[in-house]
């Protein structure tokens, strides 16, 4: 059984802060691990994912992601952060099917 | 580019009620999902389906019953509605019929109240 972490519910910044947001995961096999954003009242929108490779994976918007086997997590990062980066952020894994198992979400709020 | 598009939006029903949620894809990608988001909570699989007449249960199967009809659509049906029930219900699709990670799409949720 996988499971997913995210241990911050709510992460508050100022526009053009740095943030990290965090996820640590449990699965003892290959997994791939995602980052999905949700602005209020949409649907989830993909950022990024990992599988293998460079632990440290590029995704849309200046987000970036790295993975570490050691602490078993998957942190978002980016470096300089918009007031549109305001949302729900959701962290998922999944194993050898292509159900995706979500983290309960952190909510970012950047204050201007 | 394509769309998920979900039906209705915004759904009031009474306690005991039938209620049926619809969904309908254009990537035509294989597999559709139905999840439940709970407020300040994750998603929650209901069903999914790696083609037409497919049906796999997810974590949250019981009290829902779901269809593909064909492969771009995609219902969930609430059997019996729980008073005072209040959920966010999210229609995805991912271009594969089996395999992890696959991108997920979503559509933008139909929202659920019981009165």
């Amino acid at each position: 059984t996988q499971t997913v972490s995210q241990s911050d519910a709510h992460v508050t910044v100022f526009e053009g802060d740095s943030v990290e947001l965090r996820c640590n995961y449990s699965y003892g096999g290959s997994i791939y691990l995602s980052w999905y954003i949700q602005h209020h009242g949409r649907g989830l929108q993909f950022l990024l994912k990992y599988y293998s490779g460079n632990p440290v994976v590029q995704g849309v918007n200046g987000f970036e992601a790295e993975f570490s086997k050691s602490d078993s997590s998957f942190h978002l990062r980016k470096a300089s952060v918009h007031w549109s980066d305001s949302a729900v952020y959701f962290c998922a894994v999944s194993a050898n099917t292509g159900k995706l198992t979500f983290g309960d979400g952190t909510v970012l709020t950047v204050k201007p | 580019g394509g769309i998920i598009t979900q039906t209705p939006k915004f759904l009031i029903g009474q306690e005991g009620q039938k209620l049926t949620l619809k969904c309908q894809q254009n990537f035509n990608h294989d597999t559709m999902y139905w999840y439940r988001q709970d407020s300040g909570k994750g998603l929650r699989l209901i069903y999914y389906s790696i083609t037409e007449n497919d049906l796999q249960k997810g974590d949250l199967s019981e009290g829902y019953d779901a269809s593909r009809e064909k492969k771009s659509s995609f219902s969930l049906t609430v059997t019996s509605a729980q008073k005072n029930e209040m959920a966010v219900f999210l229609c995805a699709s991912s271009a594969r019929g089996q395999g992890a990670g696959d991108t997920q799409y979503f559509g933008p949720g139909t929202r659920l109240l019981v009165l």
